[in-house]
């Protein structure tokens, strides 16, 4: 139990639907990423979050959409996506300090395949 | 090119033996992070280090800031160890990760 919670652990969906990760955090951490990890790749940088407002957006196509309502809860919605975007999408929480970050504490994933 | 680099990628050890898993980067950092992925992908922070040498059981992690490399050891090596272990390194500027692509490790009784 690392203090992340993703839901769902798997998800099945077709290119026209539209469905949601979730991600919570119960560590008191201000700041949040969403991480896609695809097979024999380093974990690629989507969003970063720090006191629910987005710093990062590694140039993630539309189709991917973060919210973040507040410091504890982090969403990704899904739509139109595309095969090439299964793979297993990690959430993580950090505590942010200046010039500095602390450690990266990972949920355990949401397994996404879309047909 | 990744500015995380890891070797070897896959790495198959008996019971016992002691294994070494290395990370080089090439850019400024912050801290270097070593992280254990089971199957079934969750990832676990082993150890955040910014210079020296940190020990947990039979784990260690070195660093040398000079060189931009790092070791991560495992001593009298244990099945349970079968992971893929990654290597991260925290920018100086903001919360930028680089990640390596992780070393698949597999220890046979």
């Amino acid at each position: 139990e690392t203090g992340v919670t993703q839901t769902p652990r798997h998800l099945v969906m077709g290119m026209t639907n539209k469905k949601s990760l979730k991600c919570e955090q119960h560590l008191g951490h201000n700041a949040m990423y969403w991480y896609k990890q695809s097979a024999k790749k380093p974990l690629e940088l989507m969003f970063v979050y720090n006191f629910k407002e987005q710093t990062e957006n590694n140039s993630v196509p539309s189709r991917f959409s973060p919210e973040c309502p507040n410091s504890s809860h982090l969403f990704l919605h899904l739509h139109t996506l595309q095969p090439e975007d299964s793979a297993l999408y990690l959430c993580a929480s950090s505590q942010e300090q200046p010039g500095n970050t602390g450690e990266l504490f990972f949920g355990e994933g949401s397994r996404l395949t879309v047909l | 090119k990744n500015e995380v680099e890891q070797s070897p990628q896959n790495l198959t050890a008996q019971e016992g033996e002691f294994i070494t898993i290395n990370c080089s980067y090439s850019v400024g950092i912050s801290a270097l992070h070593w992280l254990q992925q089971h199957p079934g992908g969750g990832i676990v922070s082993l150890f955040m280090l910014s210079s020296g040498k940190k020990k947990h059981g039979r784990l260690i992690a070195t660093i040398n800031i000079q060189e931009k490399h790092s070791s991560l050891h495992i001593t009298a090596s244990h099945p349970r160890d079968s992971a893929v272990y990654i290597c991260a390194v925290n920018l100086y500027t903001g919360n930028q990760f680089y990640f390596g692509t992780g070393t698949s490790l597999t220890v046979i009784p």
